[in-house]
Formats: C-alpha cells, structure tokens, sequence
C-alpha cells in the first residue's frame, strides 16, 4: 500500500537534545512538506522540499533543520534552539503539479521535559 | 497575506441533524480550496477540493462544499451527521506562488451527540 509513515509516534526527549523525526513516502512525489500543530492554531508549515536536495524554510523554520537526500525521504531535526519543541508534527507529500492535493502521515507527537 | 478563518472553535450537533462547517480566505488570485478532517492524534485526511469549475463539489463520507467567490467563502456541508463524523475539521487554501505550500485554518472541533 502506498502512504507516509513516520516514526516514531511518541518521542519524548531531554530538554537541550536534538532530535530526528522520520519520514518516509512511497507515493513517488516530488514535494514533502513538514508541519507542526498546536491545540487552537492549525497546522503551521515548518519546511518543504519540491525536489531532492532542495528545501525551503516555511513559517516557523527557526529552530529546525531538514534534509532532502533521497525522494522518499525528509527528515526533521528539532534542536535545542527550538524553544518550545512539545508539539504534534506532521509530515506530508504532493505532486508538483497543479493539484497541491497533500497526502498526510499519521504523525508524531513530540515531548519535551 | 493569505490566510483562512474558520469562525467555529467548536460545534456540537446532534446525529443526524444537518451540518455546515464555515470558512473564509483572503488569497488575491483564485485559489486552490480544501477541506481536511482529523480524528485525535491521527494525520489528515482530504475530505474534498476545489481548483475551478462547478462551485459545488462533492467530497467523501457525503460532505460538499460551495465555492462563494463574492463572500470569499467555501463551508462545508453535510446533510445528516453520523456519530463517527466526530473530529476536527481543517479548511486550507493552497495555489500560493506556484509551490504547494497550503495555509491552514485554526480548525474546527465537531461533537456529536446522540
């Protein structure tokens, strides 16, 4: 079946520790897309990448960092400069073509104590 | 800037009742429209969109929507809510500058009651 996974689910971390989250598509799309979501603000893009080896920083990529070296893969680091890391985390793909319809993994949800 | 606003936090209605979810965008072209719906601590699942055409479009799980350029709205509908169609919705508009970026509401949290 083809889809997004992301990995793990739960993550709970040191406060000061950079942290990896993984995701994975076998969708064959070129766009990947991270967002973060808190209670009451939607969904807020942190970054995307429309082709391998190339990323964008979306709204709130301070904090943040991403790499883009294979089509199937996009991973997020939140550092120890993101000051406020706890969050529901969003990975997602797309065509690059007009339709920007955006297919969504499960998600992971991040603590930091 | 683009930006959507979804003016319910929260709705309760009741199962089998009708349902319309509001949401309206600030975009200067015309824009790409979607509708998402999210069960708790799950990913997003595209219930409908829009790109141009017949303003009113027809989604999964009997949801539609309707394109209103002159109120810069596209809310959401359903003729009768089940019990499972509790969750939060999430309208977005995409089409921004040529990338796929989508600008997200806040979200709207459906309850039903039995």
């Amino acid at each position: 079946d083809g889809g997004i996974t992301q990995s793990p689910k739960y993550l709970f971390r040191k406060e000061g520790q950079n942290v990896t989250l993984s995701c994975e598509q076998n969708l064959n799309h070129d766009a990947m897309y991270w967002y973060r979501q808190d209670p009451g603000q939607g969904l807020r893009l942190i970054y995307y990448s429309q082709i391998v080896n190339d990323f964008q920083k979306g709204d709130i990529a301070e904090g943040y960092s991403v790499s883009r070296e294979k089509k199937e893969s996009f991973p997020l680091t939140v550092t120890s400069a993101q000051k406020n890391p706890t969050a529901f985390y969003l990975c997602a793909s797309s065509t690059t073509d007009t339709s920007y319809e955006q297919y969504f993994g499960p998600g992971t949800r991040l603590t930091v104590t | 800037a683009q930006s959507v606003t979804q003016p319910d936090i929260h709705i309760t209605v009741s199962e089998g009742a009708s349902l319309e979810l509001r949401c309206n965008y600030s975009y200067g072209a015309t824009p790409y429209l979607f509708w998402y719906v999210q069960s708790p601590g799950q990913g997003l699942q595209l219930l409908l969109k829009y790109f141009s055409g017949d303003t009113l479009v027809q989604g999964i799980k009997g949801f539609e929507a309707e394109f209103k350029r002159s109120q810069s709205s596209f809310n959401l509908r359903k003729p009768s809510v089940h019990w499972s169609d509790a969750a939060e919705y999430f309208c977005a508009v995409g089409g921004i500058s040529n990338t796929g970026k989508l600008i997200f509401g806040q979200g709207t949290t459906l309850q039903v009651k039995p």
